[in-house]
């Protein structure tokens, strides 16, 4: 079966931990993106990649760091530089040209 | 103002109701227009998309207002199942997608 995967569903560290969050895609998409959602918010670009060892910040970058080695991977390293961890991370992906994402199942990541 | 804006709701309504959502954008320049649904503590999943000439899917119809830059969303029918928050996103940019906070809808029997 075509998707996105994203391992661990859920994820708990400690403050001053960085972590790493894998999406892994065999869709074949060139493009892939990196959200966070909290509560009440919309979901907000940390960054993204239009192919492979590219990748763009996006809205709220900092304390984040990702890398495009694969097409089909993209991880997302929570540094502990990034204040407010605690949230649903969201890992898309797209077509070359296209604007229609889509999603995987989502890590929610806990920072205590 | 905000990029994208959404009332959140709740939405009630009764199964076999028709309900409708709007959803106002900022950018004048967008392009694209989608609907995705998330169910809660879920991923939000592609509903579909909007076209100018506006779009139909079974219950559910998609339409773009240009001039008054918003777009819509009617379903029909409702279903139990349609209980869901409902995500209005539109491009800002290239391959950039901005998303709304979410219209929630409740169906009751």
């Amino acid at each position: 079966d075509g998707g996105i995967t994203q391992s661990p569903k859920y994820l708990f560290r400690k403050e001053g931990q960085n972590v790493t969050l894998s999406c892994e895609q065999n869709l074949n998409h060139d493009a892939m993106y990196w959200y966070r959602q909290d509560p009440g918010q919309g979901l907000r670009l940390i960054y993204y990649s239009q192919i492979v060892n590219d990748f763009q910040k996006g809205d709220i970058a900092e304390g984040y760091s990702v890398s495009r080695e694969k097409k089909e991977s993209f991880p997302l390293t929570v540094t502990s530089a990034q204040k407010n961890p605690t949230a649903f991370y969201l890992c898309a992906s797209s077509t070359d040209g296209s604007y229609e994402q889509y999603f995987g199942p989502g890590t929610r990541l806990t920072v205590t | 103002r905000k990029e994208v804006e959404q009332d959140p709701g709740p939405f009630n309504v009764p199964e076999g109701a028709t309900v409708a959502f709007n959803c106002t954008y900022s950018n004048s320049a967008s392009q694209s227009f989608f609907w995705y649904r998330q169910d809660c503590r879920k991923e939000p999943k592609l509903l579909m998309s909007v076209y100018s000439s506006g779009n139909e899917d079974g219950r559910f119809t998609a339409q773009l207002n240009r001039a008054s830059q918003y777009i819509s969303l009617l379903i029909r029918d409702s279903k139990l199942s349609d209980s869901a928050t409902y995500l209005c996103v539109v491009n800002v940019g290239f391959q950039k997608l901005v998303f709304g906070t979410g219209t929630r809808l409740l169906v009751s029997p």
